[in-house]
């Protein structure tokens, strides 16, 4: 058990552009969830997914996100026309279904300038 | 609007000491609860739980307390150790899914 893994750790990009992350969750894990936090502040929830579906997605989330877990195992979010304000730690998590703990990746930091 | 909330930033305590960090919610829904310690460069780390039908949990050198009544939980760490040096979030929610954190303390235990 590798534990959780994001790719990359760290992004940097120009206002306008478009960025993907990776989640690689525990193998036997069913559901991942995706969050981002800001400076100073606790990870906010943005959508999980229970095998391919997403099954829920927060008003966090724009237009300009979506999240994929086409066969169930790893996820990918891709932001589009990257903005200033969507500077900051995703994090990827997952768990078995039923289960109240989450187990969470070292996060993707994107700084958009 | 905050929904948990660790209002304090941060904690210094002395090797050997107890420390407690605390925490409040507003909805009276949440029914389950969890802490997490995250060191730099890192992501979250599980540390403890708690469901709302009990109001104590313990695991080692950690406790948590929980009082409805007041919406509010608390951790203890005893005894406190450099290595528990980080900063601590709780969670709360409704379900299995979907939880809110608080803004984090970051403890401080001086050797």
């Amino acid at each position: 058990d590798t534990g959780v893994s994001q790719d990359p750790r760290h992004k940097i990009t120009k206002r306008g552009q478009n960025v993907t992350f990776r989640c690689d969750p525990i193998s036997e894990h069913n559901r991942l969830y995706w969050y981002r936090q800001t400076l100073g502040q606790g990870p906010e929830f943005l959508t999980y997914f229970q095998n391919e579906a997403q099954l829920e997605k927060s008003r966090l989330l724009s237009d300009r996100f979506s999240a994929e877990r086409p066969k169930g195992s790893f996820s990918t979010l891709e932001i589009q026309r990257t903005e200033q304000g969507d500077s900051a730690m995703y994090l990827c998590a997952s768990s078995l279904a039923g289960d109240h703990e989450q187990y969470f990746g070292p996060g993707t930091r994107l700084t958009v300038t | 609007d905050q929904q948990v909330k660790q209002n304090s930033p941060s904690l210094s305590v002395q090797e050997g000491r107890i420390s407690i960090l605390n925490c409040d919610y507003t909805n009276s829904m949440f029914d389950y609860f969890l802490w997490y310690k995250k060191y730099p460069a890192e992501g979250p780390t599980f540390l403890i739980s708690i469901s709302s039908i009990k109001d104590k949990n313990e695991d080692g050198r950690f406790t948590v307390f929980l009082n409805k009544s007041a919406k509010h939980l608390s951790l203890h760490i005893v005894p406190s150790q450099p290595g528990d040096s980080a900063v601590y979030f709780c969670a709360a929610g409704a379900g299995v899914v979907k939880f809110y954190f608080g803004s984090g303390t970051k403890l401080n235990v001086k050797p």
